[in-house]
């Protein structure tokens, strides 16, 4: 199905170890974005790429770092999990429009 | 800064009845305007979109949002709410600098009784 695919769904981590989220789409939008979603903050942005070899700082970029990998694939990594990055992480692409299915992602 | 304030953080409303969801936006230049749906355990869903032209926007499943600039709000109205329309609301507003990012307010949760 056309659209944006996030893996993985669900992530346990214990604090300081890291992981990368995986974002695709397959609509072939020159933009991407990560957020994360927090209980009665909305959506922030992380980190966004507008272009294929482009990425740019969000509202919250502190401990996150992504790589634009090719205008399919944008993916955002944890170096070293703290319990506040438990969240559930979104990737989108185009202004977005679309939106992935989210990461829950628990830091303990 | 841009922003977008959501009044409501609840709403509860009967089936069959009428629904406003408030939306209101911080911006310097005419903004883009989104509502996106969000059901539990699930992504956000685009409602609709405001660019330019006719303030009055028709989305999906029977949603409707009116842009007025002079009270910098982007509400959202559907006419008779049905119990599958219970989900979190999200207004947001997009805004070009060095690519185009989206702001998002903190959401409105809709409860539906029958």
């Amino acid at each position: 199905n056309a659209g944006v695919t996030q893996t993985p769904k669900f992530q346990v981590l214990k604090t300081g170890q890291s992981m990368t989220l995986q974002c695709a789409q397959d609509m072939n939008h020159n933009s991407m974005y990560w957020y994360r979603q927090d209980p009665g903050m909305g959506l922030r942005l992380i980190y966004y790429s507008a272009s294929e070899g482009t990425t740019d700082k969000g509202e919250v970029p502190n401990g996150y770092n992504v790589s634009r990998l090719n205008k399919r694939e944008f993916s955002l990594r944890l170096e070293s999990a703290a319990p506040s990055q438990t969240s559930v992480y979104f990737c989108a692409s185009r202004p977005g429009w679309f939106f992935g299915q989210g990461t829950r992602l628990t830091v303990v | 800064a841009q922003s977008v304030t959501q009044p409501d953080i609840h709403i509860t409303v009967s089936e069959g009845a009428s629904l406003e969801l408030r939306c209101n936006y911080s911006y310097g230049a005419t903004p883009y305007l989104f509502w996106y749906v969000q059901s539990p355990g699930q992504g956000l869903q685009l409602l609709l979109k405001y660019f330019s032209g006719d303030t009055l926007v028709q989305g999906i499943k029977g949603f409707e949002a009116e842009f007025k600039r002079s009270q910098s709000s982007f509400n959202l109205r559907k006419p008779s709410v049905h119990w599958s329309d219970a989900a979190e609301y999200f207004c947001a507003v997009g805004e070009i600098s060095g690519g185009f990012k989206t702001i998002f307010g903190a959401g409105t949760r809709l409860f539906v009784k029958a």
